[in-house]
């Protein structure tokens, strides 16, 4: 079973849809949870931190289920700049991360 | 933020001659860098741990000796591709970790011809 799972994707949604992203991962040891976003032929950039306790920066919402190992990335009102790959990572202590799949998203006019 | 810059941003090589990528953390030290591959289509792959002043850790199947790394200051990290062969063509990416968030190189794409 690998590390961190996504959805397998592409999501193609037109402008203005909510699209959700789920994620599993199997080491219930991880300690810390993100969501990356990537643009093709470029680096990783951090999109947001997840919290057990839920956080929001504007349009998006992050989710961190521990029980359930589960992570989740909801996107509210999609722009045409959000099309990118995004990447449920996890994270330890001292900066290792491991890497899921990366969920495709096109949005569309 | 945090600024890592990776250099060269792109190169091409013939089969085998080695290639030297550079990894700078710019505005914070850091004892420990990462160096990921990513080929097409697929996630980041983690190669191995970059320690400053010691050995690097090398995941499960990454010969230490194809890809020798140096991390002698507590600013920069290189990755050396020795003996490049075309299965070696991916994209190289390094990390560094400047609490809470870890920061990117802009990345090396790899081409050997």
């Amino acid at each position: 079973r690998k590390e961190v799972e996504q959805d397998p994707g592409p999501f193609n949604v037109p402008e203005g849809a909510t699209v959700a992203f789920n994620c599993t991962y199997s080491n219930s040891a991880s300690q810390s949870f993100f969501w990356y976003r990537q643009d093709c032929r470029k680096e990783p950039k951090l999109l947001m931190s997840v919290y057990s306790s839920g956080n929001e920066d504007g349009r998006f919402t992050a989710q961190l289920n521990r029980a359930s190992q589960y992570i989740s990335l909801l996107i509210r009102d999609s722009k045409l700049s959000d099309s990118a790959t995004y990447l449920c990572v996890l994270g330890t202590s001292y900066g290792k991360l491991t890497f899921g799949q990366g969920t495709i998203l096109t949005v569309h006019p | 933020g945090a600024v890592v810059s990776q250099h060269p941003s792109w190169v091409i090589c013939k089969s085998g001659t080695s290639v030297k990528i550079e990894c700078r953390s710019l505005d914070f030290q850091a004892t420990t860098m990462f160096w990921y591959r990513q080929f097409p289509k697929q996630s980041l792959m983690l190669m191995a741990t970059s320690n400053e002043g010691s050995k690097a850790t090398y995941e499960q199947g990454v010969e230490k000796d194809k890809f020798l790394i140096n991390h002698a200051s507590l600013t920069l990290s290189t990755l050396t591709v020795t003996s490049a062969h075309p299965e070696d063509s991916s994209f190289y990416i390094c990390s560094a970790m400047d609490r809470p968030e870890a920061f990117f190189g802009q990345g090396t794409r790899l081409t050997v011809v």
